[in-house]
């Protein structure tokens, strides 16, 4: 079945660091792949996706490309900011798991001023 | 794109007793989300709802435990049922868009629970 790998946690940085989140999933067919972002005391929201292979999904700084070769969609911002402290979730979704999100653990990232 | 409000926000209950979540959207959905999101760890799904006929769960999930309602296309609740301090986590209910192979997520802001 699908499935989703995330790097565990939690990544500690100094503000300004270089970011990487690696994210690898198994799937059948051609899913669409996420990034949510969850902040301290709130729900989860969509960060950036990636519906095709080679897309890059983009925002708030942040980047994710989706590779098929080595189906990874790996999270990368270059200056990361205290504001960016959060729990960061890659997921899946297609049609093999009817288009419900298959969930990666979640990387806790903690950026220290 | 969805707005989805949820409450209570948080609560702290009594072992044994009953806590029912309510989940308002802002448009009309087929299908809700609910899922548990136990400390430091990822989103379990206990179940879909959908309009007009009973959930489903997923494995490890009974609806005795966590019944659900779906009265109409904007609105659902999740009961947790005779809990236990096991049960404390945060429960989320989600939506997800239109559009086969692109569908996102939308996320109320979830019920933190503790049961003590």
């Amino acid at each position: 079945g699908n499935s989703v790998t995330q790097m565990e946690g939690p990544v500690t940085l100094s503000e300004e660091a270089f970011l990487t989140i690696n994210c690898t999933y198994t799937a059948t067919g051609y899913p669409s792949l996420f990034w949510y972002v969850q902040y301290p005391g709130e729900g989860l929201q969509l960060l950036l996706k990636a519906t095709k292979a080679d897309d890059k999904g983009s925002n708030k700084g942040f980047e994710a490309t989706y590779r098929k070769e080595t189906t990874s969609f790996h999270l990368e911002k270059g200056s990361v900011q205290v504001s960016d402290s959060a729990v960061y979730f890659c997921a899946l979704s297609d049609m093999d798991s009817n288009y419900q999100l298959i969930w990666g653990a979640g990387t806790k990232l903690i950026i220290k001023p | 794109s969805a707005v989805i409000s949820q409450k209570p926000s948080r609560d702290i209950c009594q072992r044994g007793t009953s806590l029912t979540i309510q989940c308002q959207v802002d448009s009309q959905v087929t299908m809700m989300f609910w899922y548990r999101q136990q400390p430091g760890q990822s989103l379990t799904l206990i179940a879909t709802a959908n309009q007009g006929s009973e959930a489903t769960y997923e494995s490890g999930f009974v609806i005795d435990k966590f019944p659900i309602s779906r009265p109409n296309l904007t609105f659902s609740t999740l009961t947790v049922s005779n809990m236990s301090p096991e049960d404390s986590s945060i429960y989320l209910c989600s939506v997800e868009g239109l559009g086969k192979g692109h569908t996102e997520a939308f996320f109320g802001q979830g019920t933190r629970l503790t049961v003590v």
